[in-house]
């Protein structure tokens, strides 16, 4: 199939806290994995990106961690600012019919409370 | 370099009208995606486009939907006979020749079907 699972659908955390969001996928061929945030009304934008040949990597207070063997990927934001409120969605890369695409998760809406 | 820029950013069409959503790709970029997002959900990819090919249109209905990106000019995804359930978010995408670098999005078109 070419599911991608998401979860928690809904975050809240304080100000300062971490967060954390997992992501499933389906196909063992994908072999990359991005995540986006998306501000209410606004384009969804990149914000880190991981690799199949990687295990983890940071940029700031963002970082991600992918295991290959489980399928399973995740985004974790430490120190979290009001201003990281948006929904966050995971993306695998599709292989079929030797064409690529991404599919995405549902999205996690992320609040913080100051 | 200006970003992947989508025309309109709104349309308002009457049930039974035809919807043209224009995306133009970031400079450099050949492919084209389009994606469908539904309030409170992900996004769902539609189409996959090079220019004058459509690489995999396994998300487009096989109804009133149609996509392009011709040699020259904006790629257009059509939609006839519009019915309330398009309503919708549209978002365009653009990668360069290799997916596995970036995904860009465009701020889509919110079309509302009266």
């Amino acid at each position: 199939g070419e599911n991608v699972e998401q979860h928690p659908s809904t975050l809240s955390v304080q100000e300062g806290d971490s967060a954390v969001i997992k992501c499933t996928y389906s196909d063992s061929a994908s072999n990359y994995f991005p995540w986006y945030k998306q501000e209410l009304g606004k384009r969804p934008q990149l914000i880190i990106d991981i690799r199949s040949n990687v295990g983890e990597k940071k940029d700031q207070r963002i970082a991600v961690t992918l295991n290959k063997t489980a399928k399973h990927f995740s985004l974790h934001i430490t120190e979290t600012q009001p201003e990281d409120s948006a929904v966050y969605f995971c993306a695998a890369i599709l292989t079929q019919g030797g064409s690529e695409k991404l599919v995405f998760g549902k999205g996690t809406k992320l609040t913080v409370n100051p | 370099n200006a970003g992947v820029m989508q025309n309109p950013r709104h349309l308002v069409r009457r049930r039974g009208q035809e919807a043209r959503l224009r995306c133009s790709p970031m400079k450099g970029h050949s492919h084209v995606y389009w994606y469908r997002q539904l309030p409170e959900e992900g996004l769902k990819f539609m189409v996959y486009l090079q220019k004058e090919n459509i690489i995999d249109e396994s998300g487009m209905p096989k109804e009133r939907f149609s996509a392009e990106f011709p040699k020259e000019g904006p790629s257009i995804l059509r939609i006839q006979q519009v019915v309330r359930g398009d309503s919708a978010a549209y978002f365009c995408a653009s990668s360069p020749r290799d997916l596995g670098e970036k995904l860009f999005f465009g701020s889509g078109t919110q079309l509302s079907v009266l």
